[in-house]
């Protein structure tokens, strides 16, 4: 079934540890985004990438980093994990980057103690 | 600042009518989006305006008025399976989405 793949599912980690979220798309699409939900706030855009080779930085970037090295792969690294980190992400796609209709993948739950 | 404003929570009977508003303030605008994400579930694209008026798709209706700021979702006929939050979105001049908190909706019986 053609989408979007996260792993893990969901994950407690301990603060300082390294973390890498994977994403995965069938749907060649162009574009790749990484948001996080949290409790009483919108989505907020982490990282994109509008096309395979090149990414661009979001609204809340710190202490996250992606990279895109093919068209259907978008991990999310967290290099040294902190509490404020606590929350639920969500990869998505697009046709085509600056476009509003986004497929999601089921999101992964992270806690950092 | 960008901002957008939806009511936190709402609560309907089956089989009745919902309107959930939503206001926003953006720098630009390139088209309002809802989206409906059910409890633990990823969101779902549900809807796309640019224009001003009332677009339909069998049971929702999305309505924009862009001098005005402003669109609302119209649910008819409620079913207990449109229990979910509906998350407004707008693109913006730099072709970025901004997303509303979104509406927690209780349908019931």
């Amino acid at each position: 079934i053609a989408g979007i793949t996260q792993a893990p599912t969901s994950q407690i980690l301990a603060a300082g540890r390294r973390m890498t979220l994977r994403c995965t798309q069938d749907m060649r699409h162009n574009a790749m985004y990484w948001y996080r939900q949290d409790l009483g706030l919108g989505l907020r855009l982490i990282h994109y990438s509008n096309t395979a080779g090149t990414t661009g930085k979001g609204e809340v970037p710190d202490g996250y980093s992606v990279s895109r090295a093919n068209t259907d792969d978008f991990p999310l690294t967290l290099a040294s994990a902190v509490p404020s980190q606590t929350s639920v992400y969500f990869c998505a796609s697009s046709l085509q980057g600056g476009t509003g209709e986004l497929f999601f993948g089921e999101g992964s739950r992270l806690t950092v103690l | 600042g960008q901002n957008i404003d939806q009511p936190t929570e709402m609560t309907a009977t089956e089989g009745a009518i919902v309107q959930i508003n939503c206001t926003y303030q953006t720098s630009g605008f390139n088209g309002l989006f809802w989206y409906q994400q059910h409890a633990g579930e990823a969101p779902t694209f549900l809807s796309y305006n640019v224009l001003d008026g009332l677009e339909e798709k069998g049971r929702f209706s999305s309505f924009l008025s862009r001098s005005k700021g402003y669109s609302y979702l119209l649910l008819k006929e409620l079913q207990m399976k449109d229990s979910a939050s509906y998350l407004c979105a707008v693109l913006d001049s730099n072709y970025q989405l901004i997303w509303g908190a979104g509406t927690k909706l209780i349908i019931k019986p």
